[in-house]
């Protein structure tokens, strides 16, 4: 089966730095595009950043460019968002998702980020 | 970017009902489409992609059409657990953009 477990999230103030990280397991890690996805509260989704299943590719939406970095590390099927310079409006819950291939196929149960002072 | 004009926002209908919701591109996506459902509190699900084909263990209940900007989703026989929200979103093109939702409610 497979999952998809986030973690990392929690309040943070502005200009601050958070790590999230999105355990997989359940199939083979290394062969899949991974990407994070996040929604703000009570509102619609959006797509954040697409990493390649080996890592040598990246993807972002312009508002985070710059602040965010999408890494993975294969050895531990583990995905990462390094989320830098917070701002309020960085404030949602961020999936991770797996691309399957270019549609989000499985999410996880999603992490909060709160960005507040 | 490619925007995504999802529409009606909200909708009631009772058990039963065939319901349609719509997903316009503001260019041609040749079909790289796909359809989610979140229920309350959930994460999102994956219903259709390719603009047509139905994901694995989705009731056939669920069916996807569309070509070009135009896209539309379906649900036969209206049932309870249908009660959600349901976003479209394109892949065609970076930024992978979705719409804004139609919120699906039993009447």
């Amino acid at each position: 089966e497979v999952q998809l477990v986030e973690s990392g999230g929690g309040l943070v103030q502005p200009g601050r730095s958070m790590k999230l990280s999105c355990a997989a397991s359940g199939f083979t890690f290394n062969n899949y595009d991974m990407a994070w996805v996040c929604q703000a509260p009570k509102k619609g989704l959006e797509w954040v950043a697409t990493i390649s299943y080996d890592g040598s590719s990246t993807y972002y939406r312009d508002s985070v460019k710059g602040r965010f970095t999408i890494s993975r590390d294969n050895a531990k099927s583990t995905l990462y968002l390094q989320m830098d310079s917070l701002r309020s409006e960085d404030t949602a819950t961020y999936y991770c998702a797996r691309l399957d291939p270019f549609w989000f196929a499985y999410w996880g149960q999603g992490t909060l980020v709160t960005v507040s002072s | 970017d490619i925007r995504m004009t999802q529409s009606p926002a909200s909708l009631s209908a009772s058990l039963g009902e065939t319901v349609n919701i719509e997903c316009l591109a503001s260019e041609d996506i040749y079909s790289d489409l796909a359809w989610y459902q979140q229920k309350p509190g959930k994460s999102p699900q994956l219903l259709i992609y390719n603009a047509n084909s139905l994901q694995n263990g989705v009731p056939s209940r669920f069916s996807g059409s569309g070509s070009g900007t135009q896209y539309s989703l379906k649900i036969n026989s209206l049932q309870s657990e249908d009660v959600a929200t349901y976003f479209c979103q394109q892949y065609n093109n970076y930024p992978f953009t979705f719409g804004s939702g139609t919120k699906l409610e039993i009447k």
